[in-house]
């Protein structure tokens, strides 16, 4: 079946500091990746996708590539903020399957 | 602002009670979704609707059940609580086709089952 392993938290960062959190996959087929990001107290929320192998997300600032070879979908900022402080979880879902499958969630707290 | 609403924040129940939890969405959506948020686990899917009356199990459907007699609306039920259940609670909607794997999730719903 579809999973998703992302590296373990809490991740403590200095603002401006670069931020990688890892995300591996095993699907059967070709699968939509995904970020969702929760700040504190609030739902989750997508933060970027890929479709298709190569493919980049961005969005505010944070990017991820799509990589097939490595069965890879790491989230990257060059510079976090305070406002960053949040749970990211890393998720795909398969095309012949509606279902989104989510990672256990890194936690990051961004000090000022 | 679009919104998934989910009745209580905080919930605290005992043992062998029937627990309903509530989460209504504004947006039309057609697709609705139970997940269970634990540490360390991440988010686990519990049931999922397509629509009206319509309900599908998820990965971890034991213990639970749903109802969805209204597009808008899409209930959990526990049926006889247990301290297994103790845990976030959260609802989501998104719309069909290309859509469909934009998930909007309300804020959650802690139950604590003592």
């Amino acid at each position: 079946g579809n999973s998703v392993t992302q590296m373990e938290g809490p991740v403590t960062l200095s603002e401006e500091a670069f931020l990688t959190i890892n995300c591996t996959y095993t699907a059967t087929g070709y699968p939509s990746l995904f970020w969702y990001v929760q700040y504190p107290g609030e739902g989750l929320q997508l933060l970027l996708k890929a479709t298709k192998a190569d493919d980049k997300g961005s969005n505010k600032g944070f990017e991820a590539t799509y990589r097939k070879e490595t069965t890879s979908f790491h989230l990257e900022k060059g510079s976090v903020q305070v406002s960053d402080s949040a749970v990211y979880f890393c998720a795909l879902s398969d095309l012949n399957d509606y279902k989104l499958s989510f990672g256990a969630g890194t936690t990051v707290t961004v000090r000022a | 602002d679009v919104k998934v609403t989910q009745s209580s924040r905080y919930l605290v129940k005992r043992t062998g009670e029937k627990v309903f939890l509530e989460c209504v969405q504004d947006m039309d959506h057609e697709n609705m979704f139970w997940y269970r948020q634990d540490p360390g686990l991440g988010l686990r899917l519990i049931y999922f609707s397509y629509d009206v009356k319509m309900k599908e199990k998820g990965d971890i459907p034991e213990g639970y059940s749903v109802s969805r007699e209204k597009k808008e609306r899409f209930s959990l039920i526990l049926e006889s609580a247990s301290t297994n259940q103790t845990s976030m609670y959260l609802c989501a909607s998104s719309s069909p086709g290309r859509e469909r794997e934009k998930l909007f999730f309300g804020s959650g719903t802690q139950l604590s089952v003592l």
